[in-house]
């Protein structure tokens, strides 16, 4: 079955950076695009960019763009999500989606000084 | 940039047919949008109901639909139950950049 298994929590100060995972399982991962998608506290969802696993070729929403760079590892069928310059209103769950709609259980990244 | 727009709130009965829409400011929402809809919880991540207008996920329960229904995207529940009480996002594809509506939260009473 498709897994989507996120890394822990961090705790950022502001203007660190963060880098987050997804290991991808139970498909062949360079055959769907991972998305990314976040949710501040009590917010809806905004979506934020995807990577193509097989060809490395990436679309960051316009709000991102210079801030967020997307990457993957295809031998260990990981995605990487890495925000720069954090704020504090960075501070939200970072989900990943694969196309048709498989979740990760999201990654909380709270930005505090 | 795109603004996809959602109903901020609905009621259902129980038992009762529920249809919540996805608009969009650049005029009429086609497969070509390849509409999500997703259900949230609270505390929980978001789970997929239907991608491509109308194609259910294999736990998407029977009685909820998606179509195209006078220019917008929807999801239709039929014979609403207690827990589909949440919130629910759609999501349209443009030139490769995807938006999410503001969510619809739904009640059921």
């Amino acid at each position: 079955q498709v897994q989507l298994v996120q890394s822990g929590a961090e705790v950022k100060k502001p203007g660190a950076s963060v880098k987050v995972s997804c290991k991808a399982s139970g498909y062949t991962f360079t055959d769907y695009h991972i998305h990314w998608v976040r949710q501040a506290p009590g917010q809806g969802l905004e979506w934020m960019g995807w990577i193509n696993p097989n060809s490395g070729d990436t679309k960051y929403a316009q709000k991102f763009q210079g801030g967020v760079t997307m990457t993957r590892d295809t031998s260990i069928s990981t995605a990487y999500m890495e925000l720069s310059s954090l704020r504090s209103d960075d501070t939200a769950m970072y989900y990943c989606m694969r196309t048709w709609g498989y979740w990760g259980q999201g990654t909380l990244v709270t930005v505090s000084s | 940039q795109a603004v996809v727009t959602q109903e901020p709130s609905l009621t259902v009965s129980p038992g009762g047919t529920v249809t919540l829409t996805c608009g969009s400011s650049t005029g009429a929402v086609t497969s070509g949008h390849y509409p999500y809809w997703f259900q949230q919880k609270p505390g929980q991540a978001p789970r997929t109901l239907i991608y491509d207008t109308s194609t259910k996920q294999s736990w998407t329960p029977a009685r909820f639909s998606g179509s195209l229904l006078g220019g917008k995207a929807a999801l239709t529940l039929s014979g609403a139950q207690p827990e589909d009480e949440g919130e629910y996002y759609c999501s349209l594809l443009y030139s490769g950049a995807r938006g999410f509506g503001g969510g619809t939260k739904l009640t059921v009473l």
